[in-house]
């Protein structure tokens, strides 16, 4: 199998608030983990790549201060949004790769966070 | 430039009722199109990856193909639970590790 798991899969915050999101590969270890989001209705859109052991890639229109992403090992990275508002208020899904990939293979999902900012 | 289209946008059919799921590629140099089951709330699940034109993949009702251009994802005999929005995606040689994602098919199995 190939199961990513993320938490908290809801969370609600007032504004100002930083939360923090894991996102953990259960049973293979990810060289690479990706962070999206999603609106209602649309499809994924990808923040940013993240690799162990160095930093984040952020696609263009992502703040990097904003969105602070930590991946520390083989199984663990977290997405930090930072002093949140409103208007962060969304749905992140994380996906990882296996180790070793080269390039073709699936990414897999975790749950998604509903993340709503008051 | 869009790279992946998916039509139709909402697809409604009677359960039973067989169709097929498009995806439309742009780019070049494909080393993979995947295809994903979304629920509402919950992260894309994998069904399949296609790698080179001719190629097809089956699990239970669902078959998927692969041309130069497109994919297509036909549903045999549905059931109320294949009721899902259905995501492709692709990775060409440009892009490194980099999925993108069409706008996704909303179907609805109507019992």
């Amino acid at each position: 199998g190939a199961v990513v798991s993320q938490h908290p899969s809801w969370v609600i915050c007032k504004s100002g608030t930083s939360v923090k999101i894991e996102c953990r590969s259960l049973d293979f270890q990810a060289t690479t983990m990706f962070w999206y989001r999603q609106f209602p209705k649309q499809s994924l859109m990808l923040m940013a790549t993240s690799n162990e052991g160095s930093k984040a890639t952020y696609e263009q229109g992502v703040e990097k201060d904003k969105f602070l992403i930590n991946h520390a090992s083989l199984t663990l990275s977290t997405l930090t949004v930072t002093s949140a508002h409103p208007e962060d208020s969304s749905f992140y899904i994380c996906s990882a790769e296996k180790q070793g990939a080269k390039g073709n293979q699936p990414q897999h999902f975790g749950d998604g966070t509903r993340l709503s900012i008051l | 430039e869009d790279q992946v289209t998916q039509s139709p946008e909402a697809l409604r059919l009677q359960e039973g009722e067989s169709s097929s799921l498009n995806c439309s590629y742009t780019v070049s140099g494909l080393r993979g199109l995947f295809w994903y089951r979304q629920d509402p709330g919950k992260g894309p699940e994998f069904l399949f990856t296609l790698y080179s034109a001719g190629e097809e993949k089956e699990k239970e009702r669902l078959k998927a193909t692969l041309t130069k251009k497109e994919s297509f994802l036909h549903i045999t005999a549905p059931k109320p639970e294949d009721s899902a929005t259905y995501l492709c995606a692709v990775r060409h040689s440009n892009t490194g590790n980099q999925f993108y994602f069409g706008t996704g098919t909303s179907l609805t199995v109507i019992p």
